[in-house]
């Protein structure tokens, strides 16, 4: 099993650019997660999911889009890119709420 | 507003010493209480505490929840390097979807 796999793991983008992370699970998880993590800001939601064809907005959504067509997979669009979204993205998903497993992250720059 | 605050932020010890992390919150619906692990990358779930004044241990990790002060303490005992990481706690509500996230505490651990 590869559990929880981002693509890509690093990027760097123009101010007014825009990109698509993915996220992909194989362990048949209903719940997926974005989240970005800036320094002393610990994590913070962006948007969730809680079943295909689900997604809900969490703590910071502003500026960002998903999509979960597949229950594998959680689609993190950024459709122009601002240098305030420069973080560390990771991506999650769980059975229930609790216990969520990681994937390795997405280092995304805007200049 | 629901709210997870950790201290200290950051804490450098050496190898042996014990340290107690701690984490409290303010959530409405409180169901419990998670503690990850963050090295380079992901975050790895270490705890799940839904029960005051139970402990849970692992190994050289503990922790325990007060639900009537609402916080939490984390301690390790005998430290050493590869105890090395960011800290984090999590809060979980009845009735939502998501994990609530405090800012981490950052452990250094130098030989």
């Amino acid at each position: 099993n590869a559990g929880v796999t981002q693509t890509p793991k690093f990027r760097v983008l123009k101010t007014g650019q825009s990109m698509t992370l993915l996220c992909a699970q194989d362990m048949n998880h209903e719940y997926m997660y974005w989240y970005r993590q800036d320094p002393g800001m610990g994590l913070r939601l962006i948007h969730y999911s809680v079943g295909e064809g689900t997604t809900a907005k969490g703590e910071v959504p502003d500026g960002y889009n998903v999509s979960r067509l597949k229950k594998q997979n959680f689609l993190l669009g950024l459709e122009s890119a601002a240098p305030s979204q420069t973080s560390v993205y990771f991506c999650a998903s769980s059975y229930s709420i609790i216990e969520q497993f990681f994937g390795p992250g997405t280092r995304l720059t805007v200049l | 507003e629901d709210k997870v605050v950790q201290s200290p932020l950051s804490l450098v010890v050496h190898e042996g010493d014990t340290v107690t992390l701690n984490c409290s919150y303010e959530v409405t619906n409180f169901r419990s209480l998670l503690w990850y692990k963050q090295e380079k990358k992901a975050p790895t779930f270490l705890f799940m505490l839904t029960s005051s004044g139970i402990e849970k241990k692992s190994g050289r990790l503990s922790s325990i929840l007060d639900k009537k002060e609402l916080f939490s303490i984390l301690n390790i005992t005998a430290t050493q390097t590869g105890d090395s990481a960011v800290y984090l706690c999590a809060v979980e509500s009845y009735n939502t979807d998501k994990l609530i996230f405090g800012t981490g505490t950052r452990l250094q651990v130098f030989p």
